[in-house]
């Protein structure tokens, strides 16, 4: 089945820079591949997702790069601001419509 | 997006009973519901797919008689945790989708304590 691996587990910002959270997954078959923010106690909140047909995708200041050869996917925030701290998730679909999460990376964005 | 409500939000039973807890897809017909365990500081793990009318699908280690799925209807779907520990509080979510390879849509979750 498929895995998925995200790094880092923590990463804290000032606020204005940029980051950046990677995730490699293992099913070439798989062909969806979408991010979450979660906050305490809270649902995951879909907040951009790619297909496999597409290498880049864009909202604002969100943005998701996808390198299907090498089998990773990469979160890019841009100008953070202390509302986007939070743990997020990326995940792969695979087979039977099942969402394979990776392991969440803590963002802390410094005031 | 579609909503998916899930009640009740949170839950505190005692130990040796049973709890249910409910997922409603409120304005599309869910094909598919997942069932998610979410300890705290970790990922979600799916626990079982459920599938209108038909027999849910665990996850290895999951065990079947203790979590009892029920997808009755294409906008309800049930899980029933029996005999109650501490060691399954936890938090549980459940989504739905409208098709294949398709947006999962949330519930909000559900924070079972068993004392």
């Amino acid at each position: 089945g498929e895995n998925v691996e995200q790094h880092p587990s923590t990463l804290s910002v000032q606020e204005g820079d940029s980051a950046v959270i990677k995730c490699t997954y293992s099913d070439s078959a798989s062909n969806y591949f979408p991010w979450y923010k979660q906050e305490l106690g809270k649902r995951p909140q879909l907040i951009i997702d790619i297909r496999s047909n597409v290498g880049e995708k864009k909202d604002q200041r969100i943005a998701v790069t996808l390198n299907k050869t090498a089998k990773h996917f990469s979160l890019h925030i841009t100008e953070t601001q202390p509302e986007d701290s939070a743990v997020y998730f990326c995940a792969a679909l695979e087979y039977g419509n099942k969402l394979v999460f990776g392991a969440g990376t803590i963002l802390r964005v410094k005031s | 997006g579609a909503v998916v409500s899930q009640h009740p939000s949170w839950v505190i039973c005692k130990s040796g009973t049973s709890v249910k807890i409910e997922c409603r897809s409120l304005d599309f017909q869910a094909t598919t519901m997942f069932w998610y365990r979410q300890f705290p500081k970790q990922s979600l793990m799916l626990m079982a797919t459920s599938n209108e009318g038909s027999k849910a699908t665990y996850e290895q280690g999951v065990e079947k008689d203790k979590f009892l799925i029920n997808h009755a209807s294409l906008t309800l779907s049930t899980l029933t945790v029996t005999s109650a520990h501490p060691e399954d509080s936890s938090f549980y979510i459940c989504s739905g989708v409208r098709g294949v390879d398709t947006e999962a849509f949330f519930g909000q979750g559900t924070r079972l304590t068993v004392v």
